[in-house]
């Protein structure tokens, strides 16, 4: 049982170029989320999904796309990368359901924009 | 908007001491109150959580109150040890649905033996 796997764990790119983040989880889950998390900011929820073909826009979509391919996979697309992007992504999971759900994080992607 | 305020940004006592951790929401429909212990470079992992209709959870040496009419909720860890020393993040769930979650700004607690 993996959990919630990331790829890649370190990126450096080039202001203007784009790259898909991947995520993928093992637990059957239904909702899945990316967030960023910056020095003094906390966690930033980027996009959320609560099934397969559903996304939904959090706190800080602005420069970013989503998709959840199936049940088990949720990219992040930067299209055309900026230095205020470059941040720490995680990507997590949860059960879906009223009342709240522990959320499952996976290890993170270290992404910097030069 | 909804916000989540938490206090204090560093912390640091000595092994044994408590350490007290508080956050206050701004949206009173929130019904979910999470933890998260996020040691140096790991993820974010549960530690623990409380839901509305409960006013106070404790786990072994860690526990959760929750003032629903102040809008507050703290986390109270007993007997530290130094392997507690990470950041700790509040969150509360959003109005709009309980799957989302609005983090506080972190806590950096440090244990010194």
């Amino acid at each position: 049982n993996a959990g919630v796997t990331q790829t890649p764990k370190f990126q450096v790119l080039k202001t203007g170029q784009s790259m898909t983040l991947q995520c993928a989880q093992d637990m059957n889950h239904n909702s899945m989320y990316w967030y960023r998390q910056d020095p003094g900011m906390g966690l930033r929820l980027i996009y959320y999904s609560a099934s397969e073909g559903t996304t939904d826009k959090g706190e800080v979509p602005n420069g970013y796309n989503v998709s959840r391919l199936n049940k088990r996979e949720f990219s992040l697309r930067l299209e055309s990368a900026a230095p205020s992007q470059t941040s720490v992504y995680f990507c997590a999971s949860s059960r879906t359901g009223t009342g709240g759900h522990e959320q499952y994080f996976g290890p993170g992607t270290r992404l910097t924009v030069t | 908007g909804e916000n989540v305020e938490q206090h204090p940004s560093t912390l640091s006592v000595q092994e044994g001491d408590s350490a007290v951790i508080k956050c206050t929401y701004s949206d009173s429909a929130s019904n979910y109150f999470p933890w998260y212990k996020q040691e140096l470079g790991k993820r974010p992992q549960l530690i623990i959580d409380i839901r509305s209709n409960v006013g106070e959870k404790k786990d072994q040496r860690i526990a959760v109150t929750l003032n629903k009419t102040a809008k507050h909720f703290s986390l109270h860890i007993t007997e530290t040890q130094p392997e507690d020393s990470a950041v700790y993040f509040c969150a509360a769930s959003s109005t709009y649905n309980t799957d989302k979650l609005i983090f506080g700004t972190g806590t950096r607690l440090q244990v010194f033996p």
